[in-house]
């Protein structure tokens, strides 16, 4: 079956910059695309891009262009995403999710990593 | 302020029906199929519904949904205690390129 197994949880202070893992099993790893979510304490799903794995090219919602970074390792079905110049409200959980083969809304999804952003 | 227009709270008996709407546009649910999530607090998100109307194997049958131009539709039946829970839609949107989310609806189960 599908799992996604993320890293584990950072701490972080304002400025700074960190990249978390997501390796996938159970499925051909790069026919997926594979979308980055986070989700800030008490609040609701947010959309940060989005990674074709067999090709390598990347799609960021507006707010995170410039700032985030998803590349992909082929030899160990595993995707990175860094995200520089941490600021406080960057303090929330990190969702990687299996998309589909083309763009629609994510499948399956790993188990989150809690990144926290503090002085 | 989120794309998908879900109600923030809904809630139900035990062994009652309830159902959760899910409002967008012709450029999101009126182009794509719809997911919906389960999420327990301190949990990630679980796949209850995808492609407006199937079901994950695992998920029980008590859970359906469904899709009528830009709406779609979260049902459960036969509500538990354990399906006090907070529940998503998502689908992709054409105009945006991008998945969009509901705001999220918070079950409670009285």
């Amino acid at each position: 079956q599908v799992r996604l197994v993320q890293s584990g949880a950072e701490v972080k202070k304002p400025g700074a910059s960190v990249k978390v893992s997501c390796k996938a099993s159970g499925y051909s790893f790069g026919t997926y695309y594979m979308h980055w979510v986070r989700q800030a304490p008490g609040q609701g799903l947010e959309w940060m891009g989005i990674i074709n794995p067999s090709e390598g090219n990347t799609n960021f919602a507006q707010k995170f262009q410039g700032r985030v970074t998803l590349t992909r390792d082929m030899s160990t079905s595993t995707v990175y995403m860094e995200l520089r110049s941490l600021r406080s409200a960057d303090t929330a959980v990190y969702y990687c999710a299996r998309g589909g083969a083309s763009y629609q809304a994510p499948f399956q999804w790993g188990q989150g990593t809690l990144v926290t952003v503090s002085s | 302020q989120s794309v998908l227009t879900q109600p923030p709270s809904a809630s139900g008996t035990p062994g009652q029906r309830v159902t959760i709407s899910c409002s967008g546009s012709r450029s999101n649910i009126g182009s794509n199929t719809v997911n919906w999530y389960q999420q327990v607090p301190g949990t990630a998100p679980k796949l209850l519904i995808y492609s407006n109307n199937q079901r994950p194997s695992g998920v029980p049958d008590r859970f359906s949904g469904s899709k009528s131009a830009t709406s779609a539709s979260l049902a459960i039946s036969g509500l538990q205690s354990d399906d006090e829970a907070d529940y998503y839609c998502a689908t992709w949107d054409d105009s945006l390129n991008c998945p969009v989310f509901g705001g999220g609806t918070k079950l409670t189960v009285l």
